[in-house]
């Protein structure tokens, strides 16, 4: 059972424009939720993460989104570029009560390619 | 360049042999994983150390023997692998378990290969 669904499995967007990443999952206590970044022969890089009580995180041509009700959350990379073509993957955690998660669940991931 | 280091970057291994894959952090952090990752799909949990001690055992075969000598290494003991065990194998630390001011940071892996 795959407990985080990452869609779509690729994407082409043209410079400039806007990519959308989604990602939905089925664990209603996942209360951490980070996007990874993997170009080829690179292991994966933190993006930028969002916690459930916020529904909105930004961090330059990057946002979050965070629909809890919908348990739904999405990447947008806002003014593409040619540099952002890599691998994406949005995964989820248990935060324990102590603080901190151990592994991550990770969607299956999507190849984006930007054209120039 | 990634602040988690693992050598080698690629190693071919017959089935009969033995190999370790090492990796190391100098950011003084205490938790510290690995990961496996076939072509085209995201990265799986196989192992998590935390201070030095092994926590999490995803089911692991026991073809994969995991050792954190110290706070700053971790191996990943290798011995009779399958073909299918082909690989690239990530190695992953954190300051203490996962959390917003303290992310997991992958190093760039082992790209195994078992004739």
């Amino acid at each position: 059972q795959q407990q985080v669904k990452q869609s779509p499995q690729s994407l082409i967007v043209q410079k400039g424009g806007i990519s959308i990443i989604n990602c939905a999952y089925e664990n209603t206590a996942f209360d951490y939720f980070p996007w990874y970044q993997q170009f080829p022969g690179k292991g994966p890089a933190l993006l930028i993460a969002i916690r459930p009580d916020v529904s909105e995180k930004k961090e330059g041509r990057f946002t979050i989104s965070f629909n809890k009700s919908a348990k739904q959350f999405s990447l947008h990379i806002m003014d593409s570029q040619p540099g952002d073509s890599a691998t994406y993957f949005c995964a989820a955690a248990v935060m324990y009560s102590g603080g901190g998660a151990d592994g991550l669940t990770f969607g299956k991931g999507t190849h984006l390619i930007i054209q120039p | 360049d990634t602040e988690v280091t693992q050598t080698p970057k690629h190693l071919v291994m017959g089935m009969t042999n033995k190999k370790s894959l090492k990796c190391e952090q100098h950011m003084g952090h205490r938790a510290m994983y690995w990961y496996k990752q076939k072509a085209k799909k995201p990265p799986e949990l196989m192992f998590v150390y935390s201070y030095e001690k092994l926590s999490i055992n995803e089911s692991v075969p026991s073809r994969f023997s995991p050792e954190c000598p110290n706070s700053s290494l971790l191996n990943l003991h290798l011995h009779a692998l399958q073909p299918e065990d082909s690989a690239l194998y990530l190695c992953a630390s954190s300051q203490g378990r996962q959390t917003y001011n303290s992310p997991l940071h992958f190093g760039n892996g082992t790209r195994l290969t078992v004739t």
